[in-house]
């Protein structure tokens, strides 16, 4: 177990709708990435917040967006769903600012958009 | 060209096999080189960390990496069933920067 919360595990929702996903880092890490994993792209960086500051953006879409709260757990809300969205998100979080390499990885949300 | 090239496999091998994985990449600028290890259904967990140019042990497994080849290798000794899962390699630039990853490699070790 590395620490990381995701919820909910299993999402399925219709094109069109909208959908938050939850993660709540490790005990004392400020830093939360999100991540998108699909048969095609591979894993691919969504974003990062340290210490409720966005820090870093990726391949993120503009109908994608995130938010770390001042408890730190992170949400990552996803809107006007299409079927390519269907993915793995996954979260990680780490200690430290830029050390993303010591990111320590959630289970996962699978969305299935249909 | 995509910055980080993976073979997606699948590999199988029989129990005891050495197994290696490589990666290729594009940019010279990625300094900090990862394989990570992903069991189906679980999220990416971090099996080897190498700065730089060179070769790092950790147990079973060697991580190396060639800069001026633009390559980087896992090899897994002695290879146990429980070492069947999808390997990403991911690197980036420095701590501060996001990592870029490869799409993975399916590993079966059959006992």
């Amino acid at each position: 177990d590395s620490g990381v919360t995701q919820t909910p595990k299993h999402l399925i929702t219709a094109t069109g709708q909208r959908v938050t996903l939850r993660c709540s880092p490790r005990s004392g890490d400020l830093s939360v990435y999100w991540y998108q994993q699909s048969l095609d792209q591979g894993l691919q960086f969504l974003i990062q917040y340290y210490n409720g500051e966005e820090r870093a953006k990726g391949n993120i879409l503009e109908r994608f967006s995130a938010q770390q709260f001042p408890d730190l757990h992170s949400e990552l809300n996803l809107s006007s769903l299409e079927l390519g969205d269907s993915a793995l998100y996954f979260c990680a979080s780490s200690p430290r600012q830029g050390e993303s390499a010591e990111a320590f990885f959630g289970q996962g949300t699978r969305l299935t958009v249909v | 060209q995509k910055e980080v090239e993976q073979d997606p496999g699948p590999l199988s091998v029989p129990e005891g096999a050495i197994v290696s994985l490589n990666c290729t990449y594009s940019n010279s600028a990625f300094q900090y080189f990862m394989w990570y290890r992903q069991y189906s259904r679980k999220g990416p967990e971090l099996l080897m960390y190498t700065y730089s140019s060179g070769n790092k042990e950790d147990g079973r497994f060697t991580a190396q990496v060639d800069k001026s080849s633009k390559y980087i290798s896992l090899f897994i000794r002695d290879s146990q069933p429980s070492d069947s899962a999808t390997y990403l390699c991911a690197m980036n630039r420095g701590s501060n920067y996001k990592l870029t990853f490869g799409k993975g490699t399916l590993l079966t070790v059959n006992p």
